[in-house]
C-alpha cells in the first residue's frame, strides 16, 4: 500500500523568506506522480505542481519548486520569496495508476 | 476554474436527514473521485467511479453512497446525517491523458447537520 506522511504539521515562514515543506512516501512502485497541493482560507483546493516519476529533473513553476530524491522517497516543497497569499495548508499527494493518496497536510503561515 | 462544477456550494439540514450531492466532471474525465473533510481535518477519500463503475472504495461509511450516472456526472448521497457528518465533500475528477495524470478538484459542497 502507498502512505504519504508529511512529518510537519505547522510552520511559519517570514514574508519574503524560503521555506521548506516535507514529504516522505512508500511505494514498490517506479512509475508514478506526485503533486503538491495548496489550500487556502477558501478552502479550495489548487494544484501547485507536479513530478513525474521518471523525470529526475525536478519541477519548477514560479516561486514554487520541489527536490525530488526518488531513491529516499522524499518530495520537498520549497517556496521562495514568500507571501501572504501562500499562507495555506498544503498537502502533499501520490499517484499511481489511477489511485492518489493525500498525506495529512502542513499548515504554513507566513508573517508580515 | 478547474473545471468540476459541484452543486449546491452549501447545504443545512437536520439530523437524521438524506441529501444529495452532485458533481460534473471536467469534460471528457471519465473518473470521479468523492472526498470527505471535516474541519481542520485531511482529505478522507470515501469513493471512486470510472466510466460508471465504481473503482476503488475509501472509508465511505454504510449510510453513504454514490453513483455515476451515463453522462459522467455522480452523485453522493448521505441519508441518517448525524451531526458528525458535517464537513466540506470535495469531488475530483482526472484524466488518464498523457500529461493530464492530476486532480482537478471542484469548489466543494459544505455540508452542516444541526
Amino acid at each position: 500500500a502507498q502512505t504519504v506522511t508529511q512529518s510537519q504539521p505547522e510552520m511559519s515562514v517570514q514574508e519574503a523568506e524560503t521555506v521548506t515543506l516535507s514529504c516522505t512516501y512508500d511505494t514498490s512502485e517506479n512509475n508514478y506522480y506526485l503533486f503538491w497541493y495548496k489550500q487556502p482560507p477558501s478552502r479550495q483546493m489548487i494544484l501547485v505542481i507536479r513530478q513525474e516519476a521518471y523525470k529526475q529533473q525536478n519541477a519548477t513553476e514560479n516561486r514554487f519548486s520541489v527536490n525530488f530524491q526518488k531513491a529516499a522517497k522524499s518530495f520537498s516543497l520549497k517556496i521562495s520569496d514568500s507571501q501572504l497569499g501562500d499562507t495555506a495548508m498544503y498537502f502533499c499527494a501520490f499517484m499511481r495508476g489511477d489511485q492518489f493518496y493525500f498525506g495529512t497536510g502542513t499548515s504554513l503561515t507566513v508573517i508580515p | 476554474d478547474s473545471g468540476v462544477t459541484q452543486t449546491p456550494k452549501h447545504l443545512i439540514t437536520a439530523t437524521g436527514q438524506r441529501v444529495t450531492l452532485r458533481c460534473s466532471p471536467r469534460s471528457g474525465d471519465l473518473s470521479v473521485y468523492w472526498y470527505q473533510q471535516s474541519l481542520d481535518q485531511g482529505l478522507q477519500f470515501l469513493i471512486q467511479y470510472y466510466n460508471g463503475e465504481e473503482r476503488a472504495k475509501g472509508n465511505i461509511l454504510e449510510r453513504f453512497s454514490a453513483q455515476q450516472f451515463p453522462d459522467l456526472h455522480s452523485e453522493l448521497n448521505l441519508s441518517s446525517l448525524e451531526l458528525g457528518d458535517s464537513a466540506l465533500y470535495f469531488c475530483a475528477s482526472s484524466s488518464r491523458s498523457r500529461g493530464e495524470e492530476k486532480l482537478f478538484f471542484g469548489s466543494g459542497t459544505q455540508l452542516s447537520v444541526l
